[in-house]
């Protein structure tokens, strides 16, 4: 069975703290793996995408990495501000057509 | 990427009403989702709008309780039928774009039945 484990469930950092989150799967064939950001009440916003072939991607202050053979991704956030305050959705994607895996997310609050 | 209009952005239903909940998309796309996802849940799928067919649905989902329309590739409605709190849920549509674009998703609709 296709499944995607986020680690920590929630997170409580400082203003200006970095901080990782971590995605494990099992999906296979492996296609794809998305980063997800979702404020509160709003639908998810993507902020990576990596295919297999892909170690590290960055968006701004986000950095993705990938290890396809530990079937494992991160994704590091710097000089975290209030506003990253959200709720961080790894998705994979599997070969075999459209269908996503969706993790349950880390919930991440930032204090002043 | 796409750019998607959903509404209403939230609702309070009385149990045992129905909910219409529209995705209107800024271009013609040919894959359309509409999504739940349950407090403190990940999403999961409800069904595939398919434009001029029904809709192909999950397992646990069916046609009477989510009727879903796709009348062009623009545009899907999903109906959530006779409510029961157990409905109580956040409701997304997303479209997909190839692996290039991925896949974008609607701010959503908060449902809270009552």
């Amino acid at each position: 069975k296709n499944q995607v484990e986020q680690s920590p469930q929630s997170l409580i950092i400082l203003e200006g703290k970095n901080c990782t989150l971590q995605c494990n799967y099992t999906v296979s064939p492996f296609s794809n793996l998305r980063w997800y950001k979702q404020d509160t009440g709003r639908g998810p916003v993507s902020l990576t995408i990596m295919t297999f072939s892909e170690n590290t991607k960055s968006n701004g202050r986000y950095t993705a990495t990938l290890d396809a053979d530990t079937k494992q991704s991160s994704l590091h956030i710097t000089a975290s501000q209030l506003s990253d305050s959200a709720s961080y959705i790894c998705v994979v994607s599997a070969n075999s057509g459209y269908a996503l895996n969706f993790g349950k997310g880390t919930s991440l609050l930032v204090t002043p | 990427s796409a750019v998607i209009s959903q509404k209403p952005s939230r609702d309070i239903c009385q149990r045992g009403t129905s909910l219409t909940i529209q995705c209107q998309v800024d271009s013609q796309v040919t894959m359309m989702f509409w999504y739940r996802q349950q407090p403190g849940q990940s999403l999961t799928l409800i069904a595939t709008a398919n434009q001029g067919s029904e809709a192909t649905y999950e397992s646990g989902f069916v046609i009477d309780k989510f009727p879903i329309s796709r009348p062009n590739l623009t545009f899907s409605t999903l109906t959530v039928s006779n409510m029961s709190p157990e409905d109580s849920s956040i409701y997304l549509c997303s479209v997909g774009q190839g692996a290039r674009n991925g896949y974008t998703f609607g701010s959503g609709t908060r449902l809270t039945v009552v």
